[in-house]
């Protein structure tokens, strides 16, 4: 059975950094590409990255230079290091195991909250 | 890349039929069959219904149905349940590894 699970969520002011985590059980995500997804309180999803099989690396405009997509393949853990946060980087953060082009299966998601 | 755009809501009766259009440009609904459709109860994490438009995975009621004609994608609910009432997104590939979701449908059953 796939499970995902994030952790690394919290409160930071402006400015701060945080790495989110994400552990993978029932497939190696080494095979498979990797994405974050975020979700602001009320309002849509919104892509953030992605990291391919093949470990290229793609991020969404909002977030280009700022966050960082790695895994482990070893911990089979997919993390995303954001830095420079901002307020409207507030949002729940989810990862999903891609397949093809589509986001196959998705976390419970990770609050992150960047406020003064 | 601006998210694509989906009626804010749609509603029906128990039984009905519901559609979901989602708009997009060229650069993504129109110009790849790489749309996929999510369905998010409050407080939960999104779950994958359709993907390549028109494709169901294992699990998901022949009840909804996706289409795509030009820059638009569809979901359609046929035969409504209660535990359909959720929201949902629309989702295209974009080129160059990028991903554009829709604003989000919220479905009522009445």
């Amino acid at each position: 059975e796939v499970q995902l699970l994030e952790s690394g969520g919290g409160l930071v002011q402006p400015g701060e950094y945080l790495r989110l985590s994400c552990v993978a059980s029932g497939f190696t995500i080494s095979s498979y590409a990797m994405r974050w997804v975020r979700q602001a309180p009320g309002k849509g999803l919104e892509w953030v990255s992605t990291i391919g099989s093949g470990g290229g690396t793609y991020y969404a405009d909002s977030v280009k230079g700022r966050f960082t997509i790695s895994r482990d393949n070893s911990k089979n853990t997919l993390y995303l290091q954001m830095n420079s946060l901002r307020v409207d980087d507030t949002a729940v953060y989810y990862c999903a195991k891609g397949n093809g082009y589509y986001f196959e299966y998705w976390g419970q998601g990770t609050l992150v909250t960047v406020s003064s | 890349q601006s998210a694509l755009t989906q009626p804010r809501s749609v509603s029906g009766s128990p039984g009905q039929s519901v559609t979901i259009s989602c708009t997009g440009t060229s650069s993504d609904v129109g110009g790849y069959n790489y749309v996929s459709w999510y369905q998010q109860h409050p407080g939960k994490a999104p779950k994958f219904m359709i993907y390549d438009v028109s494709k169901r995975p294992s699990g998901v009621p022949d009840r909804f149905s996706g289409s795509k004609s030009g820059n638009t994608a569809s979901l359609a609910i046929s035969g409504l349940q209660a535990e359909d009432e959720a929201d949902y997104y629309c989702c295209s590939y974009a080129g160059s590894y990028t991903w554009v979701f829709g604003t989000g449908t919220k479905v009522t059953v009445l």
